[in-house]
């Protein structure tokens, strides 16, 4: 079972900010939040990674709620090459059985 | 950088024929994996190995075996292929056992017959 909710889609248009969000409500303290993304017929690709506050990086920002119990990435300026599944993850990366639990991922769909 | 190959990229077979994937990472890490993603899905974990000669069952095994017998490379390995088994696989590798930074190869398409 994920641990974490994501919208199923979104739709954008080219040159705009946009922000997918995740809940993972029942994040525990020792837990990380990862972001990929995934393009048809590729394997997922790694974007970011947060503990808490806020995270940037090249390609995206990651935005964590002060709880914890939200997290917002953050995509400036889309493209037709955005549109992929984006994965939001929750491990914890101390548990020795540890394995990233991947859900359904929310797809963004861009318009020219 | 580096890359991971997956073989074949494509691969038919029979229902209940033995089918093998093949993996090679040249990142130099530790840790692979094999993942099964159903159309539409997200994916899910059949086998993962730390080191060389190290195999760990992740929730999907049954019906799967896995070697790793060099540390840059996993094999995957269907014991009797299903029609339902119809999936993309695709392989992982990792710096160590504790990360979630994965690079993932490709992947490779099973059609059963």
């Amino acid at each position: 079972l994920a641990k974490t909710t994501q919208p199923p889609s979104m739709e954008a248009y080219e040159g705009q900010e946009v922000n997918v969000s995740c809940s993972h409500t029942n994040i525990a303290t020792s837990e990380y939040i990862y972001w990929y993304r995934q393009v048809p017929h590729q394997g997922p690709q790694f974007i970011i990674q947060g503990y808490k506050d806020y995270v940037v990086n090249e390609v995206a920002s990651l935005f964590i709620s002060a709880d914890r119990k939200l997290s917002t990435l953050s995509l400036p300026w889309v493209s037709l090459r955005d549109a992929a599944v984006y994965y939001c993850i929750v491990t914890d990366m101390w548990d020795s059985n540890y394995q990233l639990i991947w859900g359904s991922g929310t797809k963004l769909i861009i318009k020219p | 950088g580096g890359i991971i190959t997956q073989t074949p990229k494509f691969l038919i077979g029979q229902e209940g024929q033995k089918l093998t994937l093949k993996c090679q990472q040249n990142f130099n890490h530790d840790t692979m994996y094999w993942y099964r993603q159903d159309s539409g899905k997200g994916l899910r974990l059949i086998y993962y190995s730390i080191t060389e000669n190290d195999l760990q069952k992740g929730d999907l095994s049954e019906g799967y075996d896995a070697s790793r017998e060099k540390k840059s490379s996993f094999s995957l390995t269907v014991t009797s292929a299903q029609k339902n088994e119809m999936a993309v696989f695709l392989c992982a590798s990792g710096l160590g056992s504790n990360t979630g930074q994965l690079y993932f190869g490709e992947g490779s398409k099973l059609t059963v017959l």
